[in-house]
């Protein structure tokens, strides 16, 4: 059973464009982290959320909280190729630190 | 400040034949997390330690794999003997008393 579903599972899109890529579950988060993995190496922090609602800013990147704590959602406005990447959300689900991980969404940004 | 370390970046080895990976946390981080990358996936985790202890190891596969963290700083990750479906990316994270993960590069193993 998978506890966290992205979509869409691949995106290819042209510079410049706009994009939200989803995180979905039916169970309630302690938190919710967004990372970005590119080839070869690990995930890197991109934002954590805890509040229902939250909303973040990351330059061109935002990050929404749903209010019920099941989703969230990441938009990047004006994409460059430099955004490229899997994009991975993980939610804590009971505030152990244990980190139940998405499958990603991977972007590809065309120049 | 140095991040995860992960060694070897790659190995490729026959079915059947153990292998060990290496992992030295960020310094003065207590948790340490083994996860299991496959392709197209998101990291799974194997095992978690607080300092020298496994407090969750629920998802490692104990009829192969083992894992150690003695004096609770560097770890160590062993398959013995692989199998085929062991062919994955296998990450290292480590925390200090905070859900906030700091990963590795990860060790991709082919196992042939």
């Amino acid at each position: 059973t998978q506890l966290l579903e992205q979509s869409p599972q691949f995106l290819s899109i042209q510079e410049g464009e706009n994009l939200t890529v989803y995180c979905n579950s039916s169970s309630v988060f302690s938190s919710l982290q967004w990372y970005r993995q590119e080839p070869g190496e690990g995930p890197v922090l991109l934002v954590t959320v805890v509040t229902g609602g939250e909303v973040k800013k990351l330059k061109r990147l935002t990050f929404q909280f749903g209010d019920a704590r099941k989703d969230s959602s990441l938009h990047i406005t004006a994409a460059q190729p430099g955004d490229t990447g899997l994009y991975l959300c993980a939610a804590e689900m009971d505030s152990s630190y244990k980190l139940i991980f998405g499958s990603g969404t991977r972007l590809l940004v065309r120049p | 400040e140095a991040g995860v370390v992960q060694s070897p970046r790659y190995k490729i080895i026959e079915k059947k034949q153990p292998v060990a990976f290496w992992c030295n946390p960020i310094s003065g981080h207590n948790t340490l997390y083994w996860y299991r990358q496959n392709l197209g996936q998101g990291p799974e985790l194997l095992i978690r330690y607080e300092n020298e202890e496994a407090v969750d190891d629920s998802q490692l596969p104990k009829d192969r794999f083992s894992a150690e963290r003695l004096k609770g700083v560097d770890s160590t990750l062993k398959i013995q003997p692989a199998e085929l479906g062991d062919s994955a990316v296998y990450l290292c994270a480590s925390s200090l008393g905070a859900p906030t993960q700091y990963f590795g590069p990860g060790t991709r193993l082919t196992v042939l």
